[in-house]
C-alpha cells in the first residue's frame, strides 16, 4: 500500500523559512516523479512544484520559483521542499504527491498524503 | 499557463439523478504523441486530501465506482455522476497535465 506522510509544517514568520518532508513507503520511489501541491484555507488546488523520478529534473509554479527548492533522498525514500522567503500567501496545506506513471510524463496523481499546514504570519 | 474553468460553481442533485460538471481549457490539452486529452478529475471530501477519479480525460482510475464518467475533447470537457450518492457529496476539480499544470477552481456537489 502507497503512503505518503508529509511533516514540518506550523507557523512561520513573514520572510522566514521552513522544510517540508514527506516520507514515502509501498512504491519504488526512484521510478516516480512527485510533487508538492497546495491548498489555502477553503480555496483550489495549487500545483506549487514537482521532481523528475531521477531526482535531476526539477519544476516550479512561477510564485514559488527562485523562494523553494524540490529534492528527493533516496536513500530513505523521502521528498522535502525547502521554503525561503516566505508570504502570507504562502500560508496553506501542502500535500505530496505520487505521480500515476512511471514512464512518460507529466501525469495526473494517484497518491496524496494527508497534508501539512503552513501559517505564514507575524 | 492554461486557464482552466468550471461550471458551476456548485450543484445541488437529488439523491439517485445525474451531476454533470463542465470544465472548459484556454488551450487544448490534447496530446500528439498517443492523442489523448491530458485531463483529470479529483473528488476532495471535506478534511481529506483530494482523490484521483478520472485521467485522460476519460479512464477511471482503479477502484473509482462507474457512475462516474469523463467525457469531452479538445477544451470541453464533462465529470458526469450517474445516480449521485450520499457519499459522492464532496468538492470536484478538473486538472490540465499537458504542461504547466493547472486546475480549475472546483464545483460542490450537494444533496438536493
Amino acid at each position: 500500500e502507497v503512503q505518503l506522510l508529509e511533516s514540518g509544517g506550523g507557523l512561520v514568520q513573514p520572510g522566514g523559512s521552513l522544510r517540508l518532508s514527506c516520507a514515502t513507503s509501498g512504491f519504488t520511489f526512484s521510478s516516480y516523479a512527485m510533487s508538492w501541491v497546495r491548498q489555502a484555507p477553503g480555496k483550489g488546488l495549487e500545483w506549487v512544484s514537482g521532481i523528475g523520478a531521477s531526482g535531476v529534473s526539477t519544476y516550479y509554479a512561477g510564485a514559488v520559483k527562485g523562494r523553494f527548492t524540490i529534492s528527493k533522498d533516496k536513500s530513505n525514500n523521502t521528498l522535502y521542499l525547502q521554503m525561503t522567503s516566505l508570504r502570507a500567501e504562502d500560508t496553506a496545506i501542502y500535500y505530496c504527491a505520487k505521480d500515476l506513471a512511471e514512464i512518460g510524463g507529466p501525469h495526473p496523481w494517484d497518491s496524496w498524503g494527508q497534508g501539512t499546514l503552513v501559517t505564514v504570519s507575524s | 499557463d492554461i486557464v482552466m474553468t468550471q461550471s458551476p460553481e456548485s450543484l445541488a442533485v437529488s439523491l439517485g439523478e445525474r451531476a454533470t460538471i463542465n470544465c472548459k481549457s484556454s488551450q487544448s490539452v490534447l496530446k500528439n504523441s498517443n492523442n489523448k486529452n491530458s485531463l483529470a478529475w479529483y473528488q476532495q471530501k471535506p478534511g481529506q486530501p483530494p482523490k484521483l477519479l478520472i485521467y485522460w480525460a476519460s479512464t477511471r482510475a482503479s477502484g473509482v465506482p462507474d457512475r462516474f464518467s469523463g467525457g469531452g475533447s479538445g477544451t470541453d470537457f464533462t465529470l458526469t455522476i450517474t445516480s449521485l450518492q450520499a457519499e459522492d457529496v464532496a468538492v470536484y476539480y478538473c486538472q490540465q497535465y499537458s504542461n504547466t499544470l493547472t486546475f480549475g477552481g472546483g464545483t460542490k456537489v450537494e444533496i438536493k
